[in-house]
């Protein structure tokens, strides 16, 4: 079983911040690594998508990292915009039959 | 593209009812995960399904149940509801014929109210 951690907890940042979230989980035998975003009261959007044969995956201002070896996945976000201000959840499975997700980031970003 | 769709998106039932949950994967994926969220928490597992049989099991309580139908949908039906199942409650799926290399897609849940 995994268990997964992110920290921190919450943050709060002025809009055009750099920043990063980080995520740590048990079990080096991670099969994928999935970060999330959730606005309150709404559902999952899946961001970013890393397979343990990756090291790294990219999507505009996001770019997120695995590090099997460490246990750590970082989620990068440049440039930040209010519009970004939300719950990020990092999740991660073994084999593939279940997700364990992390307790979230709740970002905030100020004007 | 399409999406996961879950049914209804919003429910309100009182204590002892019973409500049942849909969820309408992706097409060509072939598992089903139910996941539940209560206020202020990361998502637990509930159970999940492949090819019509369960794969796995979390923290489903015995008043609930799930399957999943020919067309690969999938129902949790929930009986003697209690305030304490009041939450959102997440499907996604996913295509283990690609190695779940796709990852998981979730549908926009399903919240959940007992009164």
């Amino acid at each position: 079983k995994q268990e997964v951690t992110q920290i921190p907890a919450a943050l709060s940042v002025p809009e055009g911040e750099n920043l990063v979230l980080n995520c740590s989980f048990t079990d080096s035998a991670i099969y994928n690594l999935q970060w999330f975003r959730q606005d309150p009261g709404k559902g999952l959007t899946s961001l970013l998508l890393i397979q343990s044969s990756q090291r790294e995956q990219t999507s505009g201002r996001l770019n997120a990292s695995l590090d099997k070896s460490s246990g750590r996945s970082t989620l990068y976000i440049a440039a930040s915009q209010p519009g970004d201000s939300a719950t990020y959840l990092c999740a991660g499975a073994n084999t593939g039959n279940q997700f364990y997700f992390g307790t979230g980031t709740s970002l905030t970003v100020i004007p | 593209a399409a999406g996961v769709i879950q049914s209804p998106r919003h429910l309100i039932k009182e204590k002892r009812e019973t409500a049942t949950l849909k969820c309408y994967p992706i097409p060509r994926h072939d598992t089903v995960y139910w996941y539940q969220q209560g206020p202020g928490q990361d998502p637990q597992f509930l159970i999940s399904f492949y090819e019509k049989m369960q794969s796995d099991k979390g923290s489903i309580p015995d008043r609930f149940s799930a399957q999943q139908f020919s067309d690969y949908h999938s129902e949790l039906n929930m009986s003697s509801l209690e305030l304490g199942d009041s939450a959102l409650y997440f499907c996604a799926s996913s295509n283990q014929g690609e190695g779940w290399a796709g990852g998981y897609t979730f549908g926009s849940g399903t919240r959940l109210t007992v009164v």
